[in-house]
């Protein structure tokens, strides 16, 4: 059980807009700390795709977007292209804990 | 470019060990913590073990005591030496660059991973 739960997946049709959520508690999310996205195509290494909530690294699509707002956080994809089918994480750190946290992953399966 | 490059992965029996390397490149090794992560089969990101620029170290509750994370600023590697290894830390074991968003840690450079299969 992950301390951040996010959906097992999640479908859309190219061009259209998918959401993947991370829910999270107060001594993680709710906190003072912010939340990264990774995404993991098949068979590759994990990618940081946004950090500090919303920014995006270098070479990373604007298609790609992050928000947080109380205990959760969300990632959404527009645009959607047959490219974008991977798994996504969240990842952030929970005091509780003294640890950092990940989701347990949603895969992206682009219709 | 920025690289991360692991090596050391194989096939260890219950109770084995094994130690993991991580050689780093294209960026000013000693200025920057290094995280292990790994990924069991089928499963998701789990934090291991970190190492900050002046040497102190950090463990998972699941590893401690029996992993010891270090690194060597001359040869720009982490090593993570792994002991009484068991079954459950069967995984692809990742390593990464750190950076840190106001207190908020994360990887913004990972390596490719190795595999570590513990089993009789």
């Amino acid at each position: 059980q992950s301390v951040l739960m996010q959906p097992p997946s999640v479908s859309g049709a190219p061009g259209q807009k998918v959401t993947v959520s991370c829910a999270g508690s107060s001594s993680n999310i709710g906190s003072v700390y912010d939340v990264h996205w990774y995404q993991q195509l098949p068979g590759k290494a994990p990618k940081l795709l946004i950090y500090g909530n919303n920014d995006r690294p270098s070479g990373v699509p604007e298609r790609f977007s992050g928000s947080k707002s109380g205990t959760s956080a969300s990632l959404a994809i527009t645009g959607l292209q047959a490219e974008d089918e991977a798994d996504y994480y969240c990842q952030s750190y929970d005091v509780r804990l003294d640890t950092w946290v990940f989701g347990g992953g949603t895969k992206l399966i682009v219709l | 470019e920025v690289q991360l490059l692991e090596s050391g992965g194989g096939f260890v029996q219950p109770g084995g060990s094994l130690r993991l390397s991580c050689a780093a490149s294209g960026f000013s090794f000693s200025n920057y913590a290094v995280t292990w992560v790994r990924q069991a089969p089928g499963k998701g990101l789990e934090w291991v073990t970190a190492i900050t620029t002046g040497g102190t170290t950090y463990y998972a509750a699941s590893v401690r005591g029996r992993f010891t994370i270090s690194r060597d600023n001359s040869q720009n590697t982490v090593y993570l030496q792994m002991n009484s290894l068991r079954a459950e830390d069967t995984a692809v074991y990742y390593c990464g660059r750190e950076f840190l968003v106001g207190v908020t840690p994360g990887l913004d450079y990972w390596g490719h991973g190795t595999l570590v299969t513990v089993s009789s």
